[in-house]
């Protein structure tokens, strides 16, 4: 079965410093791949997409950037934290788009970032 | 463009109560529509679904039908329990742009003994 992990759960930073959050996927090839952020009583908002190894789409403007690396690795990171970027992040995989399949995102735990 | 808007929260109702939480989108195409569920502190999981105009995506009492002629997906439950509060998330996806999701503003349900 596939399964999603995201890590570190919770992370306490100071504006300035480095932010690197990793999303992996087990038990699947090829999935597309999304990083969401959720602030504080907000909705979901799409940050990135990637479709393939080193192919990642940006949805916003920020100071935010993502990378991936291998084939099931999705990885958020900044060099330079702002107080605006605390908030939930969530990972999700899909099964490639020209596959359909169920349609469905699968979404990981998430990651509360606190920037202070 | 494409969006997706619900019906602002919370939404306090006692147990055994009717649940409706309304959803209308806007998209280009023909978009997949979902309801995904957030409890406290976790993530999301996908609630139900429908892929195509007339379907009913249902799950756990949960019902919604993909009403095309009204750009509709509204959320229905007969009877609420204590363990359905939650944030309640409307989404739709396209199948092009990495057939990304995009989300409602979300609905939070709180439902009371």
């Amino acid at each position: 079965s596939q399964t999603i992990h995201q890590w570190p759960a919770t992370l306490v930073q100071p504006v300035g410093s480095p932010l690197s959050l990793e999303c992996t996927v087990e038990g699947t090839s090829n999935p597309n791949l999304y990083w969401y952020r959720q602030a504080a009583g907000r909705g979901l908002q799409l940050l990135f997409y990637s479709v393939g190894i080193g192919q990642i789409s940006s949805e916003v403007p920020q100071n935010l950037s993502a990378s991936r690396p291998q084939d099931r690795q999705f990885i958020l990171s900044s060099k330079k934290l702002l107080l605006s970027d605390s908030g939930f992040y969530l990972c999700a995989w899909s099964v490639p788009t020209s596959g359909r399949g169920s349609g469905e995102l699968f979404f990981g735990e998430g990651s509360r970032l606190t920037v202070l | 463009g494409n969006s997706v808007t619900q019906m602002e929260g919370p939404v306090t109702l006692s147990e055994e109560a009717f649940l409706t939480i309304n959803c209308t989108y806007t998209a280009t195409g023909y978009p997949s529509l979902f309801w995904y569920v957030q409890y406290p502190g976790e993530g999301l999981q996908l609630l139900l679904k429908a892929t195509k105009a007339d379907d009913k995506g249902s799950n756990k009492g949960f019902e919604a039908t993909y009403r095309k002629e009204t750009t509709s997906f509204h959320l229905e439950k007969g009877s609420v329990q204590v363990s359905d509060s939650a944030v309640y998330f409307c989404a739709l996806r396209l199948w092009n742009q990495g057939g990304k999701l995009i989300f409602g503003q979300g609905t939070e349900l709180s439902v009371k003994p």
